[in-house]
Parts: C-alpha cells; sequence; structure tokens
C-alpha cells in the first residue's frame, strides 16, 4: 500500500532555533501535500498545503514566514518551523494523495512529528 | 465554515460489544467523508472512505453511513476487541477532497 514516511518521528529544540521536518511519499508521486497540526486533546488543523514546484497555500492565521514549506520534487515536501517557541510544540503531520491515482482516492498520511520547543 | 462534531468523546466498552460512533457536519456540501483510526502518538491509519453520493461503505467489522441531507455520519464497529482501542476520527473532504475538516475524535477503549 501507499507509504508516507515523515522525519524525525520526534525532535526537541531550543527557544529561538529552527527545525526541519521532512514528508516523503516512498511509492508513489505527489504534486499536493498537506500538512496538519495537533495540539493535545485537539484535532487536526490544517496549516497549509504544499504544491510541487510552486508557492504553498496556507490557510488563515498560519504565518507563513514562520513555517516554510518547500515541495521541490514529486516525493519530497518539507516543513521547516523557523525560531520556534515553546507554543510551537505540537504534533505536526502530513499526507499526500497518489497522483495516478483516482481523484477520489483517500490521502495517506505520515506518522507525524512530535516537536517540544523548550 | 465546516464544522464537525463527533459523539460520544470517549467511550468505554467489554470486548464483544457492538457500538456506534457519531459525527455530524454543518455544512452538507461535502465532496467525501473519511473515517481514521489514530493511536496514541501515532499517525492516521484511513478505515473508510464514503463519497458524497454513496450511503454506506463496509470493510470487515467496520460499517460506515453516510446522510448528506442531514449532516450526519455513523461508524460501527461489530464485536469488538481490545486491539480497536484507539481514536477515531471523522472527516469531512470539500472541494476536491483533499482538504479535510476533522473532528475532535471519539477516545475509544475496549476492555477484555
Amino acid at each position: 500500500g501507499a507509504v508516507v514516511s515523515q522525519h524525525p518521528s520526534w525532535v526537541i529544540c531550543k527557544s529561538g532555533t529552527s527545525v526541519k521536518i521532512e514528508c516523503r511519499s516512498l511509492d508513489f508521486q505527489a504534486t499536493t501535500m498537506f500538512w496538519y497540526r495537533q495540539f493535545p486533546k485537539q484535532s487536526l488543523m490544517l496549516m497549509a498545503t504544499s504544491n510541487e514546484g510552486s508557492k504553498a497555500t496556507y490557510e488563515q492565521g498560519v504565518e507563513k514566514d514562520k513555517f516554510l514549506i518547500n515541495h521541490a520534487s514529486l516525493t519530497l515536501s518539507t516543513l521547516t518551523v523557523t525560531s520556534a517557541h515553546p507554543e510551537d510544540s505540537s504534533f505536526y503531520i502530513c499526507s499526500a494523495r497518489d497522483v495516478k491515482g483516482p481523484y477520489n482516492s483517500p490521502l495517506h498520511f505520515g506518522n507525524g512529528t512530535r516537536l517540544t520547543v523548550t | 465554515k465546516q464544522e464537525v462534531t463527533q459523539i460520544p468523546a470517549a467511550l468505554s466498552v467489554p470486548e464483544g460489544e457492538n457500538l456506534v460512533l457519531n459525527c455530524s457536519f454543518t455544512d452538507s456540501a461535502i465532496y467525501n467523508l473519511q473515517w481514521f483510526r489514530q493511536d496514541p502518538g501515532k499517525g492516521l491509519t484511513s478505515l473508510l472512505l464514503i463519497q458524497s453520493s454513496q450511503r454506506e461503505q463496509t470493510s470487515g467489522r467496520l460499517n460506515a453511513s453516510l446522510d448528506k441531507s442531514s449532516g450526519r455520519s455513523t461508524l460501527y464497529i461489530a464485536a469488538s476487541q481490545p486491539g480497536d482501542s484507539a481514536t477515531y476520527l471523522c472527516a469531512v473532504g470539500e472541494t476536491s477532497g483533499s482538504r479535510l475538516t476533522f473532528g475532535e475524535g471519539t477516545q475509544l477503549t475496549v476492555n477484555p
């Protein structure tokens, strides 16, 4: 089945530093990937839509200069949390759909990255 | 703005019991609806996907129904097992179905 791999699975960083999270589609290509954030005891909230070869589309309230998204290839999207602060501590999950699959096929999710900013 | 609500927030049942999880959404103009399972600290596993034109989908012991006009979906789990313990998330897909709006989930515990 289609697999989406996220790396790292967890990361601890100091306040003010930047952290990069990778999302890879291992056995399919994805022109579009999605980044979600999940705070404890809350559901997933869409942060941005990553588009291969073009700029990402950010949801209202998400700072594009703080959450940098790069989708340089059909199998890789990265999310960089710049100048991280403790309030950025969260669970970040990416998802993708096979570009060659049916238009209405389900999205595949990565296993998420737990970010803790101290 | 679409809002998705899941009831109950938590559910604890003995092994073998049949159970129903509920999901409601405010805007009936949806593309599809998807049920996911999330284990603690893990990502999401897709369980069932129902297109807006469909009324139900089945996979093994799971059955999901969709009543778009009333803005409701249910996930039925038959003969529950301890391994079913997880958080179950309902997500509504809009436009092309790629952008999902999630409910807050139902945390299920199946006791041996």
